[in-house]
């Protein structure tokens, strides 16, 4: 059980580039969300999904798209990337809605 | 507004010794109260989850414990040791959504000395 997997671990990405932060889970949970990390702040939810084929939005989606066609990959979309986007992301992944969170070892992003 | 308080921000301990962490929260209608540890450069690992009626929850050396009417939980450490030093995170559910809104804390950070 590899649990949540996301890749790459860093990237470092120009001022209006595109790219995609990929996020896998072989648990079988159909709970997945995607979360970013700044300094002094709490995790951010950015979209998350409730089965293959449902996604919604969360508190800060502006700039990032997602889909999910599967139950095992959520992955993250940066449609043109600003250097405000700079942070960690989180991926996880839960059973249900009481149950706990997964995450996975994050991806450290920079835009410059 | 729903918010989560932690404190302290940071705290530094000597290995061997006891400490507890506090969180404090607005989150209505509460759902669950979960603590999370995360080391540098992981993401977080649950640590407990607590829903409503349960007021204490033991993991090995970890015990919360939650007030819902104070609305108040802390988190005592027993017996420190040095992998203990890492960012302590407490988040809040509420009963809104499907999935359940979590409201997170900024985090305590510990660190044990030897």
């Amino acid at each position: 059980n590899a649990g949540v997997t996301q890749t790459p671990k860093f990237q470092v990405l120009k001022t209006g580039q595109s790219m995609t932060l990929q996020c896998a889970q072989d648990m079988n949970h159909e709970y997945m969300s995607w979360y970013r990390q700044d300094p002094g702040m709490g995790l951010r939810l950015i979209h998350y999904s409730v089965g293959a084929g449902i996604t919604d939005q969360g508190e800060v989606p502006n700039g990032y798209n997602v889909s999910r066609s599967t139950t095992e990959d959520f992955p993250l979309r940066l449609l043109s990337a600003a250097p405000s986007q700079t942070s960690v992301y989180f991926c996880a992944s839960s059973l249900g809605r009481v149950a706990p969170l997964h995450f996975g070892n994050g991806t450290r992003l920079t835009v410059t | 507004k729903n918010q989560v308080e932690q404190s302290p921000q940071s705290l530094i301990i000597l290995e061997g010794k006891n400490c507890t962490l506090q969180c404090n929260y607005t989150v209505s209608p509460f759902s669950n109260l979960r603590w999370y540890k995360q080391d540098t450069g992981r993401g977080p690992v649950s640590l407990t989850i607590m829903t409503f009626s349960e007021n204490t929850k033991s993991n090995g050396r970890y015990t919360a414990t939650l007030d819902a009417d104070t609305k108040q939980s802390s988190l005592h450490i027993t017996a420190s040791q040095l992998s203990d030093s890492a960012s302590y995170i407490c988040v809040v559910s509420d009963r809104g959504s499907t999935l359940g809104r979590l409201y997170f804390g900024r985090g305590t950070q510990l660190t044990v000395w030897p």
